[in-house]
Protein backbone atom coordinates (compact mmCIF):
# COMPACT_ATOMS: atom_id res chain seq x y z
CA UNK A 1 0.00 0.00 0.00
CA UNK A 2 1.35 3.32 -0.95
CA UNK A 3 1.73 5.86 1.60
CA UNK A 4 2.78 9.36 2.53
CA UNK A 5 3.03 10.61 5.89
CA UNK A 6 3.72 14.39 6.32
CA UNK A 7 5.12 16.06 8.80
CA UNK A 8 2.48 18.05 11.63
CA UNK A 9 0.78 21.27 11.53
CA UNK A 10 3.35 24.21 11.76
CA UNK A 11 2.42 27.95 13.71
CA UNK A 12 5.29 30.27 12.51
CA UNK A 13 6.23 33.63 12.93
CA UNK A 14 5.59 35.84 9.97
CA UNK A 15 9.22 36.50 8.23
CA UNK A 16 10.31 32.91 9.52
CA UNK A 17 10.75 29.75 7.56
CA UNK A 18 9.41 26.36 7.98
CA UNK A 19 10.48 22.95 6.35
CA UNK A 20 7.82 20.14 6.08
CA UNK A 21 8.74 16.52 5.88
CA UNK A 22 6.86 13.40 3.33
CA UNK A 23 7.95 10.03 4.11
CA UNK A 24 6.78 7.88 1.47
CA UNK A 25 6.35 3.78 2.02
CA UNK A 26 4.91 0.80 -0.53
CA UNK A 27 6.59 2.14 -4.20
CA UNK A 28 9.83 2.69 -4.90
CA UNK A 29 10.60 5.94 -3.96
CA UNK A 30 13.37 7.46 -6.29
CA UNK A 31 11.36 5.60 -9.50
CA UNK A 32 8.55 9.03 -9.42
CA UNK A 33 8.13 11.89 -8.93
CA UNK A 34 6.87 13.76 -6.15
CA UNK A 35 4.89 17.39 -6.46
CA UNK A 36 3.93 19.43 -3.53
CA UNK A 37 0.48 21.40 -3.78
CA UNK A 38 -0.90 24.70 -1.66
CA UNK A 39 -4.95 24.92 -0.19
CA UNK A 40 -5.49 28.31 1.53
CA UNK A 41 -7.94 27.92 3.31
CA UNK A 42 -11.60 27.53 1.73
CA UNK A 43 -9.82 27.68 -2.10
CA UNK A 44 -8.68 25.70 -4.56
CA UNK A 45 -5.74 23.45 -5.45
CA UNK A 46 -2.48 24.81 -6.68
CA UNK A 47 0.84 23.31 -7.78
CA UNK A 48 3.75 24.41 -5.99
CA UNK A 49 6.76 22.16 -7.79
CA UNK A 50 8.20 18.48 -8.53
CA UNK A 51 10.97 17.11 -7.52
CA UNK A 52 12.45 13.78 -8.97
CA UNK A 53 14.57 12.44 -6.74
CA UNK A 54 16.53 10.20 -8.75
CA UNK A 55 18.06 12.50 -10.23
CA UNK A 56 17.25 15.52 -8.05
CA UNK A 57 15.86 17.74 -10.72
CA UNK A 58 13.13 20.19 -10.05
CA UNK A 59 10.71 22.15 -11.32
CA UNK A 60 8.90 25.27 -10.14
CA UNK A 61 5.13 27.18 -10.60
CA UNK A 62 7.20 30.38 -11.16
CA UNK A 63 4.42 31.97 -8.89
CA UNK A 64 6.92 29.67 -5.97
CA UNK A 65 10.43 30.35 -7.54
CA UNK A 66 12.07 31.93 -4.45
CA UNK A 67 9.65 31.08 -2.10
CA UNK A 68 9.89 27.04 -2.08
CA UNK A 69 12.43 25.11 -2.09
CA UNK A 70 11.81 21.47 -2.46
CA UNK A 71 14.38 18.42 -1.96
CA UNK A 72 14.78 14.80 -1.60
CA UNK A 73 16.61 12.04 0.83
CA UNK A 74 17.07 8.90 -1.47
CA UNK A 75 18.16 7.24 2.49
CA UNK A 76 15.28 7.62 4.02
CA UNK A 77 12.70 8.15 1.25
CA UNK A 78 11.86 11.50 2.14
CA UNK A 79 10.53 14.56 0.59
CA UNK A 80 11.33 18.14 1.94
CA UNK A 81 9.66 21.27 1.35
CA UNK A 82 11.09 24.08 2.73
CA UNK A 83 9.26 27.59 2.28
CA UNK A 84 11.10 31.11 3.15
CA UNK A 85 9.87 34.34 4.19
CA UNK A 86 6.40 34.04 5.44
CA UNK A 87 3.79 35.80 5.06
CA UNK A 88 -0.20 35.67 6.37
CA UNK A 89 -0.62 34.60 2.42
CA UNK A 90 1.36 31.44 3.05
CA UNK A 91 -1.23 30.28 5.35
CA UNK A 92 -2.62 27.06 4.22
CA UNK A 93 -2.59 23.12 3.69
CA UNK A 94 0.15 21.58 1.84
CA UNK A 95 0.21 18.24 0.23
CA UNK A 96 2.41 16.48 -1.30
CA UNK A 97 1.73 13.69 -3.85
CA UNK A 98 3.14 11.18 -5.89
CA UNK A 99 2.96 10.27 -9.62
CA UNK A 100 3.17 6.98 -10.70
CA UNK A 101 0.92 6.53 -13.61
CA UNK A 102 0.98 9.42 -16.07
CA UNK A 103 3.72 12.44 -16.11
CA UNK A 104 2.06 15.31 -14.07
CA UNK A 105 -1.13 13.00 -12.38
CA UNK A 106 -1.45 12.83 -8.65
CA UNK A 107 -2.55 9.22 -8.04
CA UNK A 108 -1.45 9.19 -4.21
CA UNK A 109 -1.76 12.24 -1.22
CA UNK A 110 -0.26 12.38 2.31
CA UNK A 111 -2.85 13.84 4.51
CA UNK A 112 -1.85 17.50 4.13
CA UNK A 113 0.41 19.88 6.53
CA UNK A 114 -1.48 23.00 7.86
CA UNK A 115 0.84 25.91 8.49
CA UNK A 116 -0.09 29.12 10.13
CA UNK A 117 1.77 32.37 10.25
CA UNK A 118 0.91 34.42 12.80
CA UNK A 119 2.57 36.53 15.45
CA UNK B 1 -0.43 28.66 -18.00
CA UNK B 2 -2.94 26.34 -19.19
CA UNK B 3 -6.10 28.29 -17.26
CA UNK B 4 -8.76 25.62 -16.48
CA UNK B 5 -12.51 27.08 -16.25
CA UNK B 6 -14.69 24.60 -14.26
CA UNK B 7 -18.61 25.31 -13.85
CA UNK B 8 -21.01 25.14 -12.25
CA UNK B 9 -18.91 26.46 -8.99
CA UNK B 10 -21.41 24.56 -6.58
CA UNK B 11 -24.69 21.74 -7.54
CA UNK B 12 -26.81 20.47 -5.07
CA UNK B 13 -28.54 17.15 -5.99
CA UNK B 14 -30.68 14.46 -4.87
CA UNK B 15 -29.49 10.57 -4.31
CA UNK B 16 -30.00 8.95 -6.90
CA UNK B 17 -29.63 11.93 -9.28
CA UNK B 18 -27.19 11.77 -12.32
CA UNK B 19 -24.85 15.28 -12.21
CA UNK B 20 -22.74 16.83 -14.97
CA UNK B 21 -19.52 18.80 -13.98
CA UNK B 22 -18.02 20.51 -16.90
CA UNK B 23 -14.19 21.67 -17.24
CA UNK B 24 -13.05 23.90 -19.67
CA UNK B 25 -8.93 24.40 -21.23
CA UNK B 26 -7.53 28.01 -22.39
CA UNK B 27 -5.90 25.43 -24.98
CA UNK B 28 -6.06 21.94 -26.15
CA UNK B 29 -5.15 19.20 -24.06
CA UNK B 30 -4.84 16.56 -27.05
CA UNK B 31 -1.63 15.26 -28.10
CA UNK B 32 -1.25 15.05 -31.89
CA UNK B 33 1.56 12.17 -30.84
CA UNK B 34 -0.56 9.80 -29.26
CA UNK B 35 -4.44 11.52 -29.95
CA UNK B 36 -4.66 11.36 -25.85
CA UNK B 37 -5.96 13.92 -23.33
CA UNK B 38 -3.96 14.95 -20.68
CA UNK B 39 -7.01 15.93 -17.86
CA UNK B 40 -7.60 14.53 -14.52
CA UNK B 41 -10.58 14.77 -11.95
CA UNK B 42 -10.00 14.64 -8.50
CA UNK B 43 -12.57 14.37 -5.66
CA UNK B 44 -11.58 15.93 -2.18
CA UNK B 45 -14.44 14.79 0.58
CA UNK B 46 -14.27 17.49 4.10
CA UNK B 47 -11.31 17.73 5.54
CA UNK B 48 -9.61 15.34 3.45
CA UNK B 49 -7.06 14.68 0.63
CA UNK B 50 -7.70 15.13 -2.82
CA UNK B 51 -8.27 11.35 -4.41
CA UNK B 52 -7.76 10.76 -7.90
CA UNK B 53 -10.30 9.75 -9.96
CA UNK B 54 -9.91 9.56 -13.47
CA UNK B 55 -6.82 10.82 -15.80
CA UNK B 56 -6.06 10.88 -19.69
CA UNK B 57 -9.46 12.46 -19.58
CA UNK B 58 -11.40 9.01 -19.36
CA UNK B 59 -9.43 6.48 -17.51
CA UNK B 60 -10.62 5.56 -14.18
CA UNK B 61 -7.95 5.26 -11.35
CA UNK B 62 -8.40 1.48 -9.77
CA UNK B 63 -10.33 1.33 -7.42
CA UNK B 64 -13.08 3.92 -8.21
CA UNK B 65 -16.86 3.24 -8.92
CA UNK B 66 -17.72 2.98 -12.74
CA UNK B 67 -20.57 5.60 -11.94
CA UNK B 68 -18.03 8.02 -12.52
CA UNK B 69 -17.16 8.92 -16.12
CA UNK B 70 -14.66 10.87 -17.32
CA UNK B 71 -15.40 12.25 -21.18
CA UNK B 72 -14.71 15.08 -23.74
CA UNK B 73 -11.64 15.93 -26.13
CA UNK B 74 -9.76 19.21 -26.90
CA UNK B 75 -10.49 22.08 -24.57
CA UNK B 76 -14.23 20.78 -23.32
CA UNK B 77 -14.33 17.87 -20.55
CA UNK B 78 -17.25 16.60 -18.48
CA UNK B 79 -17.34 14.51 -15.42
CA UNK B 80 -20.20 12.81 -15.01
CA UNK B 81 -21.50 11.02 -12.25
CA UNK B 82 -24.76 8.40 -12.36
CA UNK B 83 -26.83 8.11 -9.52
CA UNK B 84 -25.20 9.98 -7.19
CA UNK B 85 -25.04 8.78 -3.57
CA UNK B 86 -24.43 10.26 -0.42
CA UNK B 87 -21.21 9.35 -0.11
CA UNK B 88 -19.87 11.65 -3.63
CA UNK B 89 -21.15 14.88 -1.70
CA UNK B 90 -17.45 16.67 -1.82
CA UNK B 91 -15.29 18.90 -4.32
CA UNK B 92 -14.33 18.07 -7.41
CA UNK B 93 -11.36 19.42 -9.37
CA UNK B 94 -10.34 18.93 -12.96
CA UNK B 95 -6.54 19.64 -13.80
CA UNK B 96 -4.60 19.55 -16.74
CA UNK B 97 -1.81 17.34 -17.16
CA UNK B 98 -0.30 18.39 -20.71
CA UNK B 99 2.08 20.60 -18.96
CA UNK B 100 2.87 21.44 -15.40
CA UNK B 101 -0.24 21.13 -13.75
CA UNK B 102 -3.07 23.56 -13.46
CA UNK B 103 -6.39 22.56 -11.63
CA UNK B 104 -9.61 24.66 -11.83
CA UNK B 105 -11.58 26.39 -9.16
CA UNK B 106 -13.39 23.24 -7.91
CA UNK B 107 -16.90 22.26 -8.25
CA UNK B 108 -19.00 21.79 -4.78
CA UNK B 109 -21.45 19.09 -4.70
CA UNK B 110 -24.11 19.44 -2.10
CA UNK B 111 -27.08 17.77 -1.32
CA UNK B 112 -30.27 19.43 -2.13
Amino acid sequence: EVKLQQSGDELVRPGASVKMSCKASGYTFTDYAMHWVKQSPGQGLEWIGTIIPLIDTTSYNQKFKGKATLTADKSSNTAYMELSRLTSEDSAVYYCASERRVPHVMDAWGQGASVTVSS
Amino acid sequence: DIVMTQSPSSLAVSAGETVTINCKSSQSLLSSGNQKNYLAWYQQKPGQSPKLLIYLASTRESGVPDRFIGSGSGTDFTLTISSVQAEDLADYYCQQHYSYPTFGAGTKLELK
